[in-house]
């Protein structure tokens, strides 16, 4: 079974400031990861994925994350912070594979990011 | 363009009553997917349709819920016999094949189950 941890209910930082939101995930061989944030009473957007290449993939908004194999990480990062990107954000896995079952999402609780101006 | 459209926005039932939610998906994506929120949670997969079949069916959590998808584009999600643990939001989202595509999801039903 696949599972993602997502070890931070809340993240506070301060505007401008770097941020980093973590993840780790469990999926049996290669993973296929994605970064989704969500906004209050409106649905998931997509932020970005990483599939395979260059660990380091950005997305929308100056989002960017890392993947490290070893450490089964997929942490999202931006350089500086904005007020605007206080939201909750999930982390989520699928397996790299097709057929039965590949293509459910499995996603993590969610850590909301607080950016205090 | 326009996003998946999810309808009702909010429904409140009582206990025992069926309902349906409706999810039109993004035009011309072929896969669609229902997950369920509970409150403080990661959206938690239900079934995944490509085309009109459902593919995957293996979240739906008992025989109450159904789901069809007849002409490959709308969806709509049944529960029959509501139970008060069926209280969630209920997100549709879909993909252009399925296969690698992100998925765009709607903005959800929240559902009431009093």
């Amino acid at each position: 079974a696949q599972s993602v941890a997502q070890p931070e209910d809340q993240v506070n930082v301060a505007e401008g400031n770097p941020l980093t939101v973590k993840c780790t995930y469990s999926v049996s061989g290669n993973p296929y990861l994605f970064w989704y944030v969500q906004y209050p009473n409106r649905g998931l957007q997509f932020l970005l994925k990483y599939i395979t290449g260059d660990n380091l993939v950005k997305g929308s908004y100056g989002f960017e994350a890392e993947f490290n194999k070893s450490q089964t990480s997929f942490h999202l990062k931006k350089p500086s912070a904005l007020v605007s990107d206080s939201a909750l954000y999930f982390c989520a896995v699928r397996a790299l594979y097709s057929g039965a079952g590949s293509y459910q999402l499995t996603f993590g609780k969610g850590t909301k990011l607080s950016v205090i101006p | 363009g326009a996003g998946v459209s999810q309808t009702p926005s909010n429904k409140v039932t009582e206990k025992g009553k069926y309902v349906e939610l409706r999810c039109d998906p993004i035009s011309g994506h072929t896969a669609l997917y229902w997950y369920r929120q509970s409150l403080g949670q990661g959206p938690e997969f239900l079934i995944y349709f490509q085309g009109t079949g459902a593919a995957d069916d293996s979240g739906l959590p008992n025989d109450r819920f159904f789901a069809v998808r007849p002409e490959g584009s709308v969806s709509t999600l049944k529960i029959q016999r509501t139970e008060r643990g069926d209280s969630a939001v209920y997100l549709c989202a879909s993909s252009n094949t399925g296969e690698w595509d992100e998925q765009f999801f709607g903005p959800g039903t929240r559902l009431t189950v009093l």
